[in-house]
């Protein structure tokens, strides 16, 4: 099925350093989510967005909606080891039902 | 509940056996969904219901996939004749109602369900 272009594919980082990974479609999309998901457990709500340029922050994440509408990033201020795990963004066009998925940015902190 | 229910959480099965799978969705919500995640991918959408009817059923791999939903509420995933290439998690998602602006999904712990 159709997904959307996420990177990195994965990444490894020390504690404490910044992280940004950024979600990528061809289609203009007028929702953006960005979930989290731990091993064993199903995807966790990190952030929503629902308008071009909005820029969200949830404790050390921040999020931004593209202002083409075609992209939207995610960013992790001062990594904790509890913030590995597989980040998905997935976008929607406005009224529908089906989210597109990302393919999935695997993160592991180096304590 | 407080939360979407899936069960089982683990399900080992044969080749060629049938397998039912559980979603238990938030109270209230009439949205639900199925994917299936495969090792290391992304969420393959596999079906959708509002209510008890299922609009679209166009991520369903193969007719050997069914599923159903009543009472608006539990909605069950069948796998018939299970091949090996069916092995994921298969999670579960529900939401308040599609055609909302403000339309989050809301996601089960999954069941991993292993085809030997």
């Amino acid at each position: 099925g159709q997904q959307l272009n996420q990177s990195p594919q994965s990444m490894f980082i020390q504690e404490g350093e910044d992280v940004s990974m950024n979600c990528t479609s061809s289609s203009i999309f007028n929702t953006w989510l960005w979930y989290k998901q731990d091993p064993g457990e199903g995807p966790v709500l990190l952030i929503a967005l629902y308008k071009a340029g909005e820029l969200t922050s949830n404790g050390r994440l921040t999020a931004q909606f593209g202002i083409t509408r075609k992209d939207s990033f995610l960013n992790i201020s001062a990594s904790i080891p509890s913030d590995v795990g597989i980040y998905f963004c997935a976008g929607a066009t406005s009224g529908t039902y089906k989210y597109i998925f990302g393919t999935g940015t695997r993160l592991k902190v180096l304590a | 509940g407080a939360g979407v229910s899936q069960s089982p959480s683990n399900k080992v099965t044969e080749k060629g056996k049938d397998v039912e799978l559980r979603c238990d969705p938030i109270s209230g919500h009439t949205a639900l969904y199925w994917y299936r995640q495969s090792l290391g991918q992304g969420l393959e959408f596999l079906i959708y219901f509002q209510g008890n009817s299922a609009p679209d059923k166009s991520g369903l791999p193969s007719d050997r996939f069914s599923a159903e939903r009543t009472g608006g509420s539990v909605s069950t995933l069948t796998i018939q004749r299970t091949q090996q290439e069916d092995s994921a998690v298969y999670l579960c998602a529900s939401s308040l109602r599609t055609g909302l602006i403000k339309n989050i999904q809301y996601f089960g712990a999954g069941t991993r369900l292993s085809v030997l």
